[in-house]
Protein backbone atom coordinates (compact mmCIF):
# COMPACT_ATOMS: atom_id res chain seq x y z
CA UNK A 1 0.00 0.00 0.00
CA UNK A 2 2.02 3.24 -1.71
CA UNK A 3 1.57 6.68 1.11
CA UNK A 4 1.54 9.49 0.09
CA UNK A 5 4.23 10.06 -2.94
CA UNK A 6 5.31 13.39 -4.38
CA UNK A 7 8.15 14.84 -7.19
CA UNK A 8 9.90 15.70 -7.89
CA UNK A 9 12.35 15.08 -4.55
CA UNK A 10 14.54 18.57 -5.58
CA UNK A 11 13.64 21.11 -7.94
CA UNK A 12 16.16 24.41 -8.63
CA UNK A 13 14.44 27.21 -10.45
CA UNK A 14 15.42 31.09 -11.37
CA UNK A 15 13.42 33.88 -9.85
CA UNK A 16 10.24 34.54 -11.90
CA UNK A 17 9.95 30.92 -13.23
CA UNK A 18 6.84 28.91 -13.12
CA UNK A 19 7.14 25.45 -10.77
CA UNK A 20 4.71 22.84 -10.78
CA UNK A 21 4.90 19.98 -7.99
CA UNK A 22 2.78 16.59 -8.30
CA UNK A 23 1.44 14.69 -5.13
CA UNK A 24 -0.36 11.55 -5.61
CA UNK A 25 -2.30 10.45 -2.21
CA UNK A 26 -2.04 7.15 0.14
CA UNK A 27 -5.00 4.82 -1.29
CA UNK A 28 -8.34 5.99 -0.51
CA UNK A 29 -7.59 9.33 0.85
CA UNK A 30 -9.96 11.76 -1.26
CA UNK A 31 -8.54 15.42 0.31
CA UNK A 32 -5.21 16.30 -0.59
CA UNK A 33 -3.39 19.25 1.63
CA UNK A 34 -0.38 21.21 0.38
CA UNK A 35 2.02 23.15 3.01
CA UNK A 36 5.18 24.94 2.97
CA UNK A 37 8.16 24.60 5.29
CA UNK A 38 10.79 27.00 5.37
CA UNK A 39 13.86 25.78 6.76
CA UNK A 40 13.89 26.35 10.39
CA UNK A 41 9.71 26.50 10.81
CA UNK A 42 6.55 24.52 10.78
CA UNK A 43 4.55 24.10 8.23
CA UNK A 44 2.10 26.41 6.65
CA UNK A 45 -0.92 25.70 5.55
CA UNK A 46 -1.43 26.75 1.54
CA UNK A 47 -4.50 25.02 0.46
CA UNK A 48 -7.00 22.06 0.02
CA UNK A 49 -8.74 20.31 -2.22
CA UNK A 50 -11.32 17.78 -2.45
CA UNK A 51 -13.50 16.93 -4.55
CA UNK A 52 -11.24 18.66 -7.17
CA UNK A 53 -12.32 21.85 -5.55
CA UNK A 54 -9.93 24.12 -3.36
CA UNK A 55 -11.67 24.05 -0.42
CA UNK A 56 -9.54 26.18 2.11
CA UNK A 57 -6.95 28.63 1.90
CA UNK A 58 -4.16 30.07 3.92
CA UNK A 59 -2.95 33.28 3.73
CA UNK A 60 -0.70 32.90 0.24
CA UNK A 61 -1.05 35.18 -2.76
CA UNK A 62 -2.25 34.40 -5.68
CA UNK A 63 0.50 33.27 -7.28
CA UNK A 64 0.10 30.11 -5.64
CA UNK A 65 -2.62 27.85 -7.23
CA UNK A 66 -3.58 24.17 -7.52
CA UNK A 67 -5.62 21.45 -9.34
CA UNK A 68 -6.88 18.25 -8.04
CA UNK A 69 -7.68 15.50 -10.31
CA UNK A 70 -10.46 12.79 -10.94
CA UNK A 71 -7.84 9.86 -8.94
CA UNK A 72 -7.42 12.68 -6.19
CA UNK A 73 -3.73 13.44 -6.91
CA UNK A 74 -2.99 16.89 -7.34
CA UNK A 75 -0.62 19.78 -8.17
CA UNK A 76 0.41 22.58 -6.80
CA UNK A 77 1.39 25.67 -8.87
CA UNK A 78 3.54 28.60 -8.23
CA UNK A 79 3.98 31.11 -10.87
CA UNK A 80 6.43 34.52 -11.04
CA UNK A 81 9.02 32.56 -8.03
CA UNK A 82 10.54 34.71 -5.78
CA UNK A 83 13.43 33.51 -3.82
CA UNK A 84 11.23 33.59 -0.66
CA UNK A 85 9.84 30.99 -1.91
CA UNK A 86 12.54 28.51 -1.27
CA UNK A 87 11.40 25.92 0.88
CA UNK A 88 9.88 22.16 1.31
CA UNK A 89 6.68 21.79 0.05
CA UNK A 90 4.84 19.35 1.65
CA UNK A 91 1.58 17.23 0.27
CA UNK A 92 -0.98 15.38 3.00
CA UNK A 93 -3.26 13.26 2.22
CA UNK A 94 -6.44 12.04 4.12
CA UNK A 95 -9.99 10.84 4.45
CA UNK A 96 -11.33 13.82 5.83
CA UNK A 97 -10.13 17.63 7.12
CA UNK A 98 -9.79 16.75 10.32
CA UNK A 99 -8.74 13.31 9.90
CA UNK A 100 -5.03 12.12 10.49
CA UNK A 101 -3.32 13.73 7.91
CA UNK A 102 -0.37 11.30 5.67
CA UNK A 103 2.55 13.17 4.59
CA UNK A 104 4.97 12.90 1.18
CA UNK A 105 8.40 13.55 1.77
CA UNK A 106 8.13 16.40 0.22
CA UNK A 107 10.14 18.42 -2.89
CA UNK A 108 12.64 20.65 -2.24
CA UNK A 109 12.34 23.60 -3.87
CA UNK A 110 15.36 26.09 -4.30
CA UNK A 111 14.90 29.51 -6.53
CA UNK A 112 17.63 31.24 -7.41
CA UNK B 1 -7.00 33.89 16.64
CA UNK B 2 -5.67 30.48 16.58
CA UNK B 3 -2.47 29.90 17.24
CA UNK B 4 0.12 26.91 18.50
CA UNK B 5 3.24 27.70 20.98
CA UNK B 6 6.21 25.63 21.01
CA UNK B 7 8.25 27.29 23.89
CA UNK B 8 10.92 25.18 23.36
CA UNK B 9 13.46 25.20 20.17
CA UNK B 10 15.64 22.78 20.62
CA UNK B 11 16.30 20.17 23.91
CA UNK B 12 19.20 17.67 24.47
CA UNK B 13 18.63 14.68 26.54
CA UNK B 14 21.23 11.61 26.97
CA UNK B 15 19.57 8.16 25.88
CA UNK B 16 17.11 6.88 28.36
CA UNK B 17 16.58 10.35 30.16
CA UNK B 18 13.13 11.23 30.16
CA UNK B 19 11.89 14.39 28.02
CA UNK B 20 8.53 16.42 27.61
CA UNK B 21 7.70 18.67 25.12
CA UNK B 22 5.89 21.36 25.69
CA UNK B 23 2.82 23.07 23.55
CA UNK B 24 0.23 25.63 24.36
CA UNK B 25 -2.26 26.42 22.13
CA UNK B 26 -4.86 29.56 21.32
CA UNK B 27 -8.59 29.44 19.78
CA UNK B 28 -11.55 30.70 20.72
CA UNK B 29 -13.48 27.43 19.17
CA UNK B 30 -14.78 24.78 21.75
CA UNK B 31 -14.58 22.11 19.04
CA UNK B 32 -10.85 21.52 17.85
CA UNK B 33 -8.28 18.62 17.12
CA UNK B 34 -4.50 18.48 18.81
CA UNK B 35 -1.72 16.38 17.27
CA UNK B 36 1.32 15.60 17.11
CA UNK B 37 3.87 14.70 14.72
CA UNK B 38 7.75 13.77 14.12
CA UNK B 39 10.23 15.01 11.21
CA UNK B 40 13.05 12.87 11.27
CA UNK B 41 15.97 14.27 9.15
CA UNK B 42 14.35 12.57 5.79
CA UNK B 43 11.70 15.41 6.12
CA UNK B 44 8.35 13.49 6.30
CA UNK B 45 6.13 14.22 8.70
CA UNK B 46 5.36 11.46 10.60
CA UNK B 47 1.33 11.04 12.33
CA UNK B 48 2.01 10.37 16.46
CA UNK B 49 -1.49 11.49 17.86
CA UNK B 50 -4.92 12.83 17.23
CA UNK B 51 -6.80 14.39 20.08
CA UNK B 52 -10.48 15.98 19.95
CA UNK B 53 -11.12 19.07 22.72
CA UNK B 54 -13.88 16.68 24.40
CA UNK B 55 -11.50 14.11 25.47
CA UNK B 56 -8.92 15.08 27.97
CA UNK B 57 -8.01 11.58 29.04
CA UNK B 58 -4.69 10.99 28.84
CA UNK B 59 -3.04 8.48 26.32
CA UNK B 60 -0.13 6.35 26.45
CA UNK B 61 1.46 4.48 23.57
CA UNK B 62 4.76 2.13 24.39
CA UNK B 63 7.44 5.22 25.34
CA UNK B 64 4.82 8.05 24.86
CA UNK B 65 2.52 9.65 26.69
CA UNK B 66 0.08 12.71 26.18
CA UNK B 67 -1.05 15.16 28.85
CA UNK B 68 -3.91 17.30 27.84
CA UNK B 69 -5.26 19.88 29.67
CA UNK B 70 -8.18 22.31 28.48
CA UNK B 71 -7.78 24.96 32.22
CA UNK B 72 -4.09 25.64 30.83
CA UNK B 73 -4.85 24.92 26.66
CA UNK B 74 -1.95 22.62 26.68
CA UNK B 75 -0.91 19.61 25.11
CA UNK B 76 2.35 18.25 26.09
CA UNK B 77 3.70 14.92 24.91
CA UNK B 78 6.47 13.12 27.11
CA UNK B 79 9.07 10.03 26.00
CA UNK B 80 9.83 7.69 28.41
CA UNK B 81 13.82 6.38 28.36
CA UNK B 82 14.49 8.22 25.19
CA UNK B 83 16.61 6.49 22.13
CA UNK B 84 18.96 8.24 19.76
CA UNK B 85 16.06 7.16 16.94
CA UNK B 86 13.96 9.58 18.98
CA UNK B 87 16.02 12.75 17.63
CA UNK B 88 13.85 14.55 15.53
CA UNK B 89 11.83 17.42 14.73
CA UNK B 90 8.70 17.45 16.88
CA UNK B 91 5.47 19.23 15.85
CA UNK B 92 2.63 20.16 17.67
CA UNK B 93 -0.60 21.31 15.40
CA UNK B 94 -4.05 22.55 15.85
CA UNK B 95 -7.29 22.32 13.87
CA UNK B 96 -10.56 24.18 14.66
CA UNK B 97 -13.82 25.19 12.70
CA UNK B 98 -13.54 29.03 13.29
CA UNK B 99 -10.93 28.64 10.71
CA UNK B 100 -12.37 26.23 8.90
CA UNK B 101 -9.87 23.19 9.55
CA UNK B 102 -7.14 24.63 8.81
CA UNK B 103 -4.14 23.21 10.72
CA UNK B 104 -1.76 25.29 12.31
CA UNK B 105 1.44 24.64 13.36
CA UNK B 106 3.85 25.21 16.52
CA UNK B 107 7.17 26.12 14.95
CA UNK B 108 8.28 22.71 16.62
CA UNK B 109 11.06 21.34 18.91
CA UNK B 110 14.33 19.98 18.02
CA UNK B 111 15.16 17.08 19.85
CA UNK B 112 18.92 14.95 20.41
CA UNK B 113 19.37 12.26 22.40
CA UNK B 114 22.71 11.38 22.96
CA UNK B 115 24.10 7.85 23.51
Amino acid sequence: DAGVTQSPTHLIKTRGQQVTLRCSPKSGHDTVSWYQQALGQGPQFIFQYYEEEERQRGNFPDRFSGHQFPNYSSELNVNALLLGDSALYLCASSLASNQPQHFGDGTRLSIL
Amino acid sequence: AQKVTQAQTEISVVEKEDVTLDCVYETRDTTYYLFWYKQPPSGELVFLIRRNSFDEQNEISGRYSWNFQKSTSSFNFTITASQVVDSAVYFCALSAAEYGNKRVFGAGTILRVKS
